[in-house]
């Protein structure tokens, strides 16, 4: 089972600035699958990323993620307000797992 | 509009058992398998189990394995969960996540959770 480490804990940043997190694996995750989802308080997780670089339909184009093997990424181009959020990756396939996530707060 | 719904979370004593259902609206919940997520209070996501659309596979996590059954009943569009020897530790909000899965060429491909419900909450305390 790959434990997912994200980083930071913790991001301040202010509307219009570029955001990257960061998402470490202990394990090579087999076929890129890697997922990054956005949490509001109340609110169900929202999937933004899959198979590491792959965005759904509907997901907004400043919303891009990068990398394979063991190291991840995760970058929000130009942060709108809407974006303050807690952000997750997840390694999915046959034995599932969450990174602790990323709080991405209001400057 | 595609939704999914839990329902069945409630207050439970320690030791005690509940069974959390997953509803879908808009879409034909058969054709994905699905998975339970929690959120403890004040913690983040915990993946806790998956069932494939045919219930021929399931997976859970170390911290359930043994005490939570996943379960689906494709007729009536439903996937359980049957929680039992319930602890403190389990107290939290519950969601499940619809994933795509397509096979081909006897391998299976895998997608993120697309559709997640708005949860149900779990809370074990005497």
């Amino acid at each position: 089972e790959s434990v997912l480490t994200q980083s930071p804990a913790t991001l301040s940043l202010s509307p219009g600035e570029r955001a990257t997190l960061s998402c470490g694996a202990s394990q090579t995750i087999s076929n890129n699958y890697l997922a990054w989802y956005q949490h509001k308080p109340g609110l169900a997780p929202r999937l933004l990323i899959y198979d590491a670089s792959s965005r759904p339909t509907g997901i907004p184009d400043r919303f891009s993620g990068s990398g394979s093997g063991t190291d991840f990424t995760l970058t929000i181009s130009r942060l709108e307000p809407e974006d303050f959020a807690v952000y997750y990756c997840q390694q999915y396939g046959t034995s599932p797992t969450f990174g602790q996530g990323t709080r991405l707060e209001i400057k | 509009e595609v939704l999914l719904v839990e329902s069945g979370g409630g207050l439970v004593q320690p030791g005690g058992s509940l069974r959390l259902s997953c509803a879908a609206s808009g879409f034909t919940l058969k054709t994905y398998s699905i998975n339970w997520v929690r959120q403890a209070p004040g913690k983040g996501l915990e993946w806790l189990s998956y069932i494939s659309s045919s219930s021929f596979t399931t997976y859970y996590a170390d911290s359930v394995k043994g005490r939570f059954t996943i379960s689906r009943d494709n007729v009536k569009d439903s996937v359980y969960l049957q929680m039992s020897s319930l602890r403190d530790e389990d107290t939290a909000v519950y969601y499940c996540a619809r994933q795509l899965v397509v096979a081909a060429a006897m391998v299976n491909h895998y997608y993120g959770l697309d559709v997640w419900g708005q949860g149900t909450t779990v809370t074990v305390s005497s």
